[in-house]
């Protein structure tokens, strides 16, 4: 079965750091570009940053860049994110996603997500 | 920055055919795709490449594309089809998600 189960969130002050991971299992990581895509609360989705098969292109949305680090190991089948400086903003579901088509587009499967909370 | 624009809301009663629409400049040079969200759930893909329904997807679900325009179809609503549908496009900056179309089932 193709899975991906994410971990890693929690509650941060602002200004604080926090590392997901997300952990694949069930087709053959290394042959994919993966994503991160964050909801917040009510909200809808938003795509955070991607990372191509061997790692050598990473892309993010602009409100992210200089922030948050999006790295893979593909050795060990996982995809991390490293968020610092974190605002109230950022708070939200997080979630990380395959790419089928290798173009930014057509997520699937997704994991379950991990909460964010960045509150003081 | 490029953006896709769906209604905030579509109601139908069951049996029904519902229809969601996404709004793009790009749409007509890129495909989009189609996720559909239940509360408390990941995001799961019904529609890829305009109109194409991956494996284990009811065949109730069906795309189409016009111009600037594409649009989901879910013929014969079911109560479980109730959720939370957003279109997936791209263009030269990135991806982008629509903002959602809240679908109730009366």
């Amino acid at each position: 079965e193709v899975q991906l189960v994410e971990s890693g969130g929690g509650l941060v002050q602002p200004g604080g750091s926090l590392r997901l991971s997300c952990a694949a299992s069930g087709f053959t990581f290394s042959s994919y570009w993966m994503s991160w895509v964050r909801q917040a609360p009510g909200k809808g989705l938003e795509w955070v940053a991607n990372i191509k098969q061997d790692g050598s292109e990473k892309y993010y949305v602009d409100s992210v860049k200089g922030r948050f680090t999006i790295s893979r190991d593909n050795a060990k089948n996982s995809l991390y994110l490293q968020m610092n400086s974190l605002r109230a903003e950022d708070t939200a579901v997080y979630y990380c996603a395959r790419d089928l088509t290798g173009q930014w587009l057509g997520f699937d499967p997704w994991g379950q997500g991990t909460l964010v909370t960045v509150s003081s | 920055s490029y953006e896709l624009t769906q209604p905030p809301s579509v109601s139908v009663s069951p049996g029904q055919t519902a229809r969601i629409t996404c709004s793009g400049d790009a749409l007509p040079k890129q495909y989009a795709y189609w996720y559909q969200q239940k509360p408390g759930q990941a995001p799961v893909l019904v529609i890829y490449k305009d109109s194409e329904r991956p494996s284990g997807i009811p065949e109730r679900f069906s795309g189409s594309s016009s111009g600037t325009t594409v649009t989901l179809t879910i013929s014969g609503v079911q109560a479980e089809d109730e959720a939370d549908y957003y279109c997936q496009s791209a263009d030269s900056s990135g991806t982008v998600f629509g903002g959602g179309t809240k679908l109730t089932v009366l």
